[in-house]
């Protein structure tokens, strides 16, 4: 079946460092990506998309690339803020699955002063 | 503009008790409605999605059930609270018509279950 799996948690990072998220997924056909982050004690907001293979999302200054011939959907910052301290969710979705979204297991980013 | 709620966003309850956790969108009609768990340091696992007023699929099975009385109303009960059923609870929205899938999030209600 369809899955998402994400990098390992935590990563802590200074701000100002480079982030990446690493995110790969299986799926037959072509799903829509997505990058959702949870602030704490909140729900999840959608952070980007990209619904077909080239695409690009991009969003706060977070970039994803949907790469069909890796399977992969890396999120990407050129500089952190103490602000970006969250959980990330990387997740796809098939439009005849009635919209439901199938979340990776989320990856904790932590950003030091 | 689609607003989504849900309440109460903390809950503490015993072993045995009875649940009832309650979800409205407005500003939508006929949108498709979900309940996600995230237990402590995991993913989120889809419980039960609905398409439409008393159309409710379950996801896994489990000591939950789910209604939705209204088209706007998205109700997650249990009859007996288990330990396991700790965890913090969301309900997302999306539109039927959309081919992307995109889902928008309540702020979550967290049960803990002593």
């Amino acid at each position: 079946g369809d899955s998402v799996t994400q990098m390992e948690g935590p990563v802590t990072l200074s701000e100002e460092a480079f982030l990446t998220i690493n995110c790969t997924y299986t799926a037959t056909g072509y799903p829509s990506l997505f990058w959702y982050v949870q602030y704490p004690g909140e729900g999840l907001q959608l952070l980007l998309k990209a619904t077909k293979a080239d695409d690009k999302g991009s969003n706060k200054g977070f970039e994803a690339t949907y790469r069909k011939e890796t399977t992969s959907f890396h999120l990407e910052k050129g500089s952190v803020q103490v602000s970006d301290s969250a959980v990330y969710f990387c997740a796809l979705s098939r439009y005849n699955q009635g919209g439901k979204l199938i979340f990776g297991q989320g990856t904790e980013l932590s950003v030091k002063p | 503009s689609q607003t989504i709620h849900q309440w109460p966003a903390t809950l503490v309850q015993p072993v045995g008790s009875p649940l009832s956790l309650e979800c409205t969108v407005e500003g939508t009609s006929n949108p498709n409605l979900y309940w996600y768990r995230q237990a402590a340091g995991r993913g989120l696992q889809l419980l039960f999605y609905s398409v439409g007023i008393g159309q409710i699929s379950s996801e896994v099975p489990q000591n939950l059930s789910a209604s939705r009385p209204q088209d706007r109303q998205f109700i997650l009960s249990s009859k007996k609270l288990l330990l396991s059923d700790s965890g913090f609870y969301l309900c997302a929205w999306s539109q039927q018509t959309s081919g992307t899938g995109e889902l928008f999030f309540g702020e979550g209600s967290r049960l803990t279950v002593l």
